[in-house]
């Protein structure tokens, strides 16, 4: 089944404590992202990859970082987490001919 | 820049009654244009997308859209709602091509009471 999956669906922390968020695609899409969203502000993209080894800001990308060593895979790295990056955060993967995304399921973090 | 327009933080219908969740965007160029639905606790589906042809689009589950060019519009459409429909509603632009980013709205939640 082509499908994109996230781990973990939920995670609660504490400030400070380093976490990753995993994110893998078995459609052999070229094109990842990661999006958080929060209440009445929609989503907002935090980070894309366009190819392994090609990554680029979006729009809120402060306090995170991505890596892409791999087509399949596009963690999701909060080295310092802080309570206003308790968010939902979904992960995408993308047909290169039109835009459309395939979403995962989405992780729920919360930082205390 | 793009940005996209969804007017109506929430929209409330009778099962049965027509959909209408209203989209406008900004582009300086023809766009992409897509609509997504997000059912509680589950991450997003694609509904319909816009890219070339035929402005008039359908989707899954009986929703269509119309790309108004004229009027920078997607409006997303149901003639007969049902409760299966209650959801949070997204539209999303991009640049036309390949491997650009996509600009999503605030999002709508549909609300339908029997």
């Amino acid at each position: 089944e082509a499908q994109v999956t996230q781990n973990p669906r939920y995670l609660i922390t504490v400030t400070g404590k380093k976490l990753t968020v995993t994110c893998s695609q078995n459609m052999n899409h070229e094109y990842m992202s990661w999006y958080r969203q929060d209440p009445g502000l929609g989503l907002r993209q935090i980070y894309y990859s366009m190819n392994v080894e090609v990554t680029d800001k979006g729009d809120v990308p402060e306090g995170y970082k991505v890596s892409r060593k791999e087509k399949r895979n596009f963690p999701l790295i909060l080295e310092s987490p802080s309570p206003n990056q308790t968010s939902l955060y979904f992960c995408a993967s993308s047909i290169p001919l039109d835009n459309e995304q395939f979403f995962g399921p989405g992780t729920r973090l919360t930082v205390l | 820049a793009q940005s996209v327009t969804q007017l109506g933080s929430h929209v409330s219908v009778s099962e049965g009654a027509l959909v209408l969740l209203r989209c406008n965007y900004s582009s300086s160029v023809p766009p992409y244009l897509f609509w997504y639905v997000q059912y509680p606790n589950q991450g997003l589906q694609l509904l319909l997308k816009y890219t070339t042809g035929a402005t008039l689009v359908k989707g899954i589950n009986g929703f269509e859209a119309e790309f108004k060019k004229s009027e920078t519009s997607f409006h997303l459409t149901k003639p007969s709602a049902h409760m299966s429909d209650a959801a949070e509603y997204f539209c999303a632009v991009s640049d036309p091509g390949g491997y650009s980013t996509l600009t999503f709205g605030k999002g709508t939640m549909l609300l339908v009471s029997p």
